[in-house]
């Protein structure tokens, strides 16, 4: 069982809804990520953010917009998106962003379906 | 940016048989991380390797990192159909570098 838990586990939305994607941890991490993944292809990093603050935007378009309410959870907000979009979700945490020997574990993700 | 090279792309082998995977790196990473992901779940962190020359084990696998530090190695003892998944390695270079991740090797395990 992963100690990263993120909701929900399926999600199919329209170009034009609004739907939020929610990733929690109760390990006491610093750093929460959150990663695509296409099937069968390697996660890419999108947002990192350490301490609740926001440090890594790898160029992500606008219609993803995250947010970290505390130390604990991490949203990702979705607007408008393009069926490309549709893909595997994943969080991570780490305990500390700043230390390379604190590894990332992850969640199960969200399977997201744009129609 | 950092690529890594991460072989094979997959291996289809019989239960019970040992299997080994390796990346390359062109340059220098300071932490090697092994994750397996099966379908339907996210990655799982198998093994994490912090220094050079480093030999760890985790039940029925094990895992090298590089004297050079541009590579690493997974083996796996004794196949079960349960190893079935895809295996990514990663490295970081430094605290404050994002993971770079292989390719992926899908392994297959016939019973």
């Amino acid at each position: 069982d992963t100690e990263v838990t993120q909701t929900p586990k399926h999600l199919v939305m329209g170009m034009t809804n609004k739907k939020s994607l929610k990733c929690e941890q109760h390990m006491g991490h610093r750093a929460m990520y959150w990663y695509k993944q296409k099937a069968k292809k390697p996660p890419e990093l999108m947002f990192v953010y350490s301490y609740e603050k926001l440090s890594i935007n790898e160029s992500v378009p606008s219609r993803f917009s995250p947010e970290c309410p505390n130390s604990s959870l991490l949203n990702l907000h979705l607007h408008a998106l393009q069926p490309e979009d549709s893909a595997l979700y994943l969080c991570a945490s780490s305990q500390d962003h700043g230390y390379s020997n604190q590894p990332q574990h992850f969640g199960d993700g969200t399977r997201l379906s744009i129609l | 940016g950092q690529q890594l090279n991460q072989s094979p792309q997959s291996m289809f082998i019989q239960e019970g048989e040992d299997v080994s995977m390796n990346c390359t790196s062109s340059s220098i990473f300071n932490t090697w991380l092994w994750y397996k992901q099966e379908p339907g779940e996210g990655p799982v962190l198998l093994i994490a390797l912090y220094k050079a020359g480093e030999l760890t084990s985790n039940g029925r696998l094990t895992a090298q990192f590089g004297i050079t530090r541009k590579d690493s190695f997974l083996n796996i003892s004794a196949s079960i159909p349960s190893d079935v998944g895809i295996y990514f390695c990663a490295g970081q270079d430094s605290g404050y570098s994002t993971l770079t991740f292989g390719k992926g090797t899908m392994l297959l395990v016939s019973p």
